[in-house]
């Protein structure tokens, strides 16, 4: 079990630019998550997937966000057009879809400058 | 509207004491919750959780309550150690074919030696 990873680790951005984050699930997990964290708040849900379903999508994820998982393993989410208020961690989880706990990346930090 | 609340920022407690950490929920539909310690620069790391069915669970020094009338449940860590300060999480779901985590805004716990 070698766990959730997330790549980058770390993100510094102009305004303007577009950004794509990737995420490898723990094997055997068919459900990922992608949240958002800011500085003081906890986690907040952005959006899932089972498989390669995307299933739900929070009213947090503008249109300027896009995730995909094209062959149900990894993950990508991408950002369009970064503005100072995307800043935040982004992290990746996944679980088994008979599962309540879900197991976390070390998360994305993206800061848009 | 925030559904899941940890009212105290942080928490300060002695080593080898009881630490106790609340949380409260105002959606009755909630039906599991989880508990996650962060440490700076890492993802949520899963601790304990507890079905709605349930009124206690325990794992070694960690037990996890549920007062469903109140809508109240609290961790307790005995004895504490140093190596507990960290975020602490409370988080809710919904279940069924979604499962995406509901989380609180944290109680930072300082375990002093």
């Amino acid at each position: 079990d070698t766990g959730v990873s997330q790549d980058p680790r770390h993100k510094i951005t102009k305004r303007g630019q577009n950004v794509t984050f990737r995420c490898d699930p723990i094997s055997e997990h068919n459900r990922l998550y992608w949240y958002r964290q800011t500085l003081g708040q906890g986690p907040e849900f952005l959006t899932y997937f089972q498989n390669e379903a995307q299933l739900e999508k929070s009213r947090l994820l503008s249109d300027r966000f896009s995730a995909e998982r094209p062959k149900g393993s990894f993950s990508t989410l991408e950002i369009q057009r970064t503005e100072q208020g995307d800043s935040a961690m982004y992290l990746c989880a996944s679980t088994r879809d008979t599962s309540y706990e879900q197991y976390f990346g070390p998360g994305t930090r993206l800061t848009v400058t | 509207d925030q559904q899941v609340k940890q009212n105290s920022p942080s928490l300060s407690v002695q080593e080898g004491r009881i630490s106790i950490l609340n949380c409260d929920y105002t959606n009755s539909m909630f039906d599991y919750f989880l508990w996650y310690k962060k440490y700076p620069a890492e993802g949520p790391t899963f601790l304990i959780s507890i079905s709605s069915i349930k009124d206690k669970n325990e794992d070694g020094r960690f037990t996890v309550f549920l007062n469903k009338s109140a809508k109240h449940l609290s961790l307790h860590i005995v004895p504490s150690q140093p190596g507990d300060s960290a975020v602490y999480f409370c988080a809710a779901s919904f279940g069924g074919s979604q499962g995406n985590l509901i989380f609180g805004k944290g109680t930072k716990l300082s375990v002093k030696p």
